[in-house]
């Protein structure tokens, strides 16, 4: 069955230095990967997706996310962090056209110092 | 321009009661996925649909049921309400494949 694992439960950095958000995940197969982000009391948005095109996707809100077969890994970044980037962040696996289960990672806090 | 929306918002249950929560969408959707989240662990897959009349255990089933008479409509219930159960709870629809879920604003459930 698939899965993801993020690395860290919560990161902190400085407004305007880069972020880095960890996530490995397990398939069997040809795994599509998301990222989403939700702020507090709020619903989820969806950041940015991989789905075997392009290892290097870019998303909303200047985020990318670079999917590395060898690594099973699929860490998001931003080269600059905002205040408003204060959030949490799930990483999503899902194995379309086999059980189509969409599974979140438990989630990374994304916290922002002034 | 509803997207997913759930029914309702907030609800208080005593130990032992029966509740069902609504999700309804309006993007003619096949896939819908019902969710608890709970701080740091995420969002548990409880059951999804893959297309009208059907159903399938997620992550964390027991103690639930759901229903899918309906295409637009997904229903999760409660037979007997636990404390344990006390959660947030998110629907969300796609159209499957590799394509994005689009997740309703959630249901936070209390159960004393």
């Amino acid at each position: 069955a698939q899965s993801v694992t993020q690395l860290d439960s919560h990161v902190s950095v400085s407004e305007g230095t880069p972020v880095l958000l960890r996530c490995n995940y397990s398939s069997s197969y040809s795994p599509s990967l998301f990222w989403y982000v939700q702020h507090p009391n709020k619903g989820l948005q969806l950041l940015l997706k991989y789905t075997s095109a392009a290892t290097l996707v870019k998303g909303i809100n200047g985020f990318e996310a670079e999917f590395k077969k060898s690594e099973t890994s699929f860490h998001l970044t931003k080269p600059s962090a905002h205040m408003s980037d204060a959030a949490e962040y799930f990483c999503v696996v899902s194995e379309p056209n086999r059980d189509d289960k969409i599974i979140f990672g438990k989630g990374t806090r994304l916290h922002i110092l002034p | 321009n509803a997207g997913v929306t759930q029914t309702p918002k907030f609800r208080v249950l005593k130990t032992g009661q029966s509740m069902t929560l609504l999700c309804a969408q309006d993007m003619n959707h096949e896939y819908m996925y019902w969710y608890r989240q709970d701080p740091g662990m995420g969002l548990r897959l409880i059951h999804y649909s893959v297309g009208e009349g059907t159903t399938a255990k997620g992550e964390v089933p027991d103690g639930y049921n759901v229903s899918r008479l309906k295409k637009q409509n997904f229903l999760l219930g409660l037979e007997s309400a636990a404390p344990s159960q006390t959660s947030v709870y998110f629907c969300a629809s796609s159209r499957g494949g590799n394509t994005e879920a689009f997740f309703g604003q959630g249901t936070r459930l209390t159960v004393v």
